[in-house]
């Protein structure tokens, strides 16, 4: 089952300009993580932010984590179109004595940046 | 291998037959896990490999459903007696030792048509 809900679930920008992206989650998470996905195949991973974190940067990326509201942003700045891809989001959570990477994926954003 | 690799790309097949994917994950990780992608959905996790042993099934929906990986490298998802509702991308990663916070490296996927 998924996790919870990425918003929004399609975003169309020009080039240069800066798109969000924001996820929420349901359950007690240890991490998440950010994925790219092209063309409906392979994931990338773009980042990854533990649960004691609040902000993380990785180029022109910016994650934010908000535990207490069981949400996440992501943030691309001076977008380009090869940022145009899917974006998901992905908690791991060590609930039930899990100890290892299992993920659980939201429903992703279709994220597209025009010339 | 340079990355997780994983054939064939593209399968199609008649409804009751037995189909076998593979994932050839990066040399020495330890772990590797299965998802499977619906179309505009995000994936959802299938089964994890610690070495050869699978010490998380949960996500595998039903006994038509099975893994292996005799020798803690490569792995075979086996489906029998598919059914439509088995068209999806069969996603696969790994990462060097499967814990929380570390990385996993996905494959290009296997897309799984039913006819």
């Amino acid at each position: 089952s998924q996790q919870g809900e990425e918003d929004p679930q399609a975003l169309s920008i020009q080039e240069g300009e800066n798109a969000t992206m924001n996820c929420s989650y349901k359950t007690s998470i240890n991490n998440l993580q950010w994925y790219r996905q092209n063309s409906g195949r392979g994931l990338v991973h773009l980042i990854l932010i533990r649960s004691n974190e609040r902000e993380k940067h990785s180029g022109r990326l910016r994650v934010t984590l908000d535990t207490s509201k069981k949400s996440s942003s992501l943030l691309i700045t001076a977008s380009r179109a090869a940022d145009t891809a899917s974006y998901f989001c992905a908690t791991a959570s060590n609930a039930g004595g899990t100890s290892y990477g299992k993920l659980t994926f939201g429903q992703g954003t279709i994220l597209t940046v025009h010339p | 291998g340079a990355g997780v690799s994983q054939t064939p790309s593209n399968k199609v097949t008649e409804k009751g037959k037995y189909v076998e994917l593979r994932c050839d994950p990066i040399s020495g990780h330890t772990a590797l896990y299965w998802y499977r992608q619906s179309l505009g959905q995000g994936p959802e996790f299938l089964i994890y490999f610690q070495g050869t042993g699978a010490a998380d099934d949960s996500g595998l929906p039903n006994d038509r459903f099975f893994a292996v990986r005799p020798e803690g490298s490569v792995s075979t998802l086996k489906i029998q007696r598919t059914e439509r509702g088995d068209s999806a991308v069969y996603l696969c990663a790994s990462s060097a030792q499967g814990q929380l916070n570390t990385e996993a490296f996905f494959g290009q996927g296997t897309r799984l048509t039913v006819v």
